[in-house]
């Protein structure tokens, strides 16, 4: 049972470029979140999906955009990179909303 | 917004010591849960708490869930090396929105 698996696991991008996070789970959950972590701050709610063809904006929503087309897939994407969304991403999901959260093993982007 | 205070922030204990850490939020919450993550690794739970004044062990771990539904504890019995990592609390909201909201963390580092 893989649980909630990220790609890339690294990724270094130039200030202004694109990428795509990917997330994936086979829990059949319908909740589906990203994170991203920050030194000494804890995890801030990016974007999040109560499922298919449905998401709504976090706490820190800009510079970023999701999709949610199948249950299984949540990948998050980066428009214009900027040095401020150098961070580390989790990806997480749940069976209910607020309940227990299972994450990814995490993205560490640096944007230079 | 909500938000949840740990404390402390780090803590440096021998092994074998005992350690205790709490989290207090700035509004009631229903779902206490307490993540444990270590380095390069997504958060993974440890504990959740449902109930006001529901204490719950996990092995050596100990958490409550505070009569005033504001605050929450966890305990670690006779400390070992891997308990070294960042312990998280959370609670339901994230942001005003379907996720969770998670203190900034506590730092266990462990001297043999």
């Amino acid at each position: 049972n893989a649980g909630v698996t990220q790609t890339p696991k690294f990724r270094i991008l130039k200030i202004g470029q694109s990428m795509t996070l990917q997330c994936a789970q086979d829990m059949n959950h319908n909740y589906m979140y990203w994170y991203r972590q920050d030194p000494g701050m804890g995890l801030k709610l990016i974007y999040y999906s109560v499922g298919a063809g449905i998401t709504d904006k976090g706490e820190v929503p800009n510079g970023y955009n999701v999709s949610r087309s199948t249950t299984e897939d949540f990948p998050l994407r980066l428009e214009l990179a900027a040095p401020s969304q150098t961070s580390v991403y989790f990806c997480a999901s749940t069976n209910n909303r607020g309940s227990e959260a299972f994450f990814g093993q995490g993205t560490r982007l640096t944007v230079v | 917004g909500q938000q949840l205070n740990q404390s402390p922030q780090s803590m440096f204990i021998q092994e074998g010591e005992d350690v205790s850490m709490n989290c207090t939020s700035s509004s009631i919450f229903n779902t206490w849960l307490w993540y444990k993550q270590d380095p390069g690794e997504g958060p993974v739970l440890l504990i959740a708490l449902y109930k006001a004044g529901e204490l719950t062990s996990n092995g050596r771990l100990t958490a409550q869930f505070g009569i005033t539904r504001k605050d929450s504890f966890l305990n670690i019995s006779a400390s070992i090396p891997s308990d070294v990592g960042i312990y998280f609390c959370a609670g339901p909201g994230g942001g005003g929105a379907d996720g969770l909201t998670f203190g900034k963390g506590t730092h266990l580092i462990i001297q043999p």
